[in-house]
């Protein structure tokens, strides 16, 4: 079975500074989907960055960029420039690609503070 | 907003209360899933339905109910909980099996307090 692991609960950066969130995962797949995800106080999950496994480029959105090491399993997020509403609990996402159910699967989350 | 929308927002329910979850979504797609979020925990997927139909349940207890009458809604019907249900729940959409590089749209969520 897929697993997704994020070993820092808890993470704090300051205001302009870069932070990078670790994200590591276990699967037998060649072909899959990864994804950020950010859930603020309010709740909402909101996808935040994908990156599909076939390709090789590291996907990037704005101040947030990810380093994808297919082989080593891990899905770090970058965020550059942090600012105080980056404030939130973020989540790392697998999905298999052409599984029936399309199914998301979860790490545990790191939550990031942003200090002014 | 991101155009899934659940109702109630906060729940209180006693354990032999019966009770429902609603989710909606307008945005055209074609599977919706329920997740347990639990302090520490990853999230949970409960439940799939795509096109309606229920293609995983993941060990859920038979406490818990969905029910997809139609793409855009999807209920979770509770009864005799525990404790230990007390969680948020989220209600998501997607695509669908046939878009799975496409994000999923999450609702706010139901905080849910058993008493």
């Amino acid at each position: 079975a897929q697993t997704v692991t994020q070993s820092q609960p808890e993470m704090s950066v300051q205001e302009a500074e870069t932070v990078t969130l670790s994200c590591t995962y276990d699967t037998s797949e060649s072909d899959y989907y990864l994804f950020w995800y950010k859930q603020p106080p309010s709740r909402q999950m909101i996808l935040v960055i994908r990156q599909e496994a076939y390709k090789q480029q590291n996907a990037t959105e704005n101040r947030f960029s990810v380093n994808f090491q297919k082989a080593a399993k891990s899905f770090s997020l970058k965020i550059s420039d942090s600012q105080l509403g980056d404030a939130a609990m973020y989540f790392c996402a697998y999905r298999d690609y052409g599984g029936a159910t399309n199914k998301l699967i979860f790490g545990t989350g790191t939550l990031l503070a942003v200090q002014p | 907003e991101t155009g899934v929308t659940q109702t109630p927002r906060h729940l209180v329910m006693g354990m032999t209360n019966k009770k429902s979850l609603k989710c909606e979504q307008h945005l055209g797609h074609n599977a919706m899933y329920w997740y347990k979020q639990s302090a520490k925990k990853p999230l949970e997927l409960m439940f799939v339905y795509n096109f309606k139909e229920q293609t995983e349940n993941n060990s859920v207890p038979s406490r818990f109910s969905p029910e997809c009458p139609n793409s855009s809604h999807l209920f979770l019907h509770l009864h005799t909980l525990q404790p230990e249900d007390s969680a948020l729940y989220l209600c998501a959409s997607s695509q669908g099996s046939r878009a799975p590089n496409t994000e999923a749209f999450f609702g706010q969520g139901t905080r849910l307090t058993v008493v």
